[in-house]
């Protein structure tokens, strides 16, 4: 079965702080791809970033960072000096192959991150 | 381009009503999806549309359904509603079929009383 897991539920931190958001998933797909959208308070999820399983290189994105490691089944996602405009909720997504043969993304239940002035 | 629209923002509705939620995808993208986001639950796939015919469908009772018109706008609707029907329902474009990188909108919160 495949799943995607956010153990972290709520974070909070203070500006400027560096923060990590873990993912861990499961898939039985040898091709896979992982994602991370971001949900402000406005409610419409952003992407932010889909990586395919193929392709284990790290990637960084101004302050934003992601560690995909296939060994550990993780993708996290890293964001240097926080500022108060990253405070959202992130997640995870995982796209896989269903019984339909069809592609859908299946979601962990997210990271409330609060940044501190 | 205009983002992913949806109407109306919010909705109350009382236990056995029918709702219809409407979608407007990005000028041009073909595909369209609904998710529904509860905090126990967090985002479930109901469905995918592309090119006016489903193509996905997730584990949700008959009582949701969908549809797709010419010009990829999409409606949804949820029929003999429940509590548990309280939501916030997502809909997402994307240019084509399968294709991850979703444009979400920003949803119509539905509170069933």
């Amino acid at each position: 079965a495949q799943k995607v897991t956010q153990a972290q539920t709520e974070i909070s931190v203070v500006e400027k702080e560096d923060v990590t958001l873990d993912c861990v998933y499961e898939t039985r797909d040898t091709t896979y791809y992982l994602f991370w959208y971001k949900q402000p308070p406005s409610g419409e999820l952003v992407f932010l970033i889909r990586r395919n399983s193929f392709d284990e290189q790290n990637e960084i994105s101004g302050r934003y960072s992601w560690n995909f490691q296939k060994s550990t089944s993780s993708f996290n996602f890293t964001i240097t000096a926080s500022q108060v405009v990253d405070s959202a909720v992130y997640f995870c997504a995982l796209s896989s192959f269903n019984a339909g043969n069809n592609r859908k993304l299946i979601w962990g239940l997210g990271t409330s991150l609060a940044v501190n002035p | 381009k205009a983002g992913v629209t949806q109407t109306p923002r919010y909705l109350i509705k009382t236990r056995g009503q029918q709702v219809t939620l409407s979608c407007s995808p990005i000028s041009g993208h073909r595909s369209v999806s609904w998710y529904q986001q509860t905090p126990g639950q967090g985002l479930q796939f109901l469905f995918e549309y592309f090119s006016e015919t489903q193509r996905n469908k997730g584990n949700f009772p008959g009582r949701f359904s969908g549809r797709q018109f010419s010009n990829s706008r999409s409606e949804m609707n949820v029929s003999t509603l429940e509590l548990g029907d309280s939501a916030l329902y997502l809909c997402a474009s994307s240019e084509g079929q399968g294709k991850e990188k979703l444009f979400f909108g920003s949803g119509t919160q539905l509170s069933v009383l």
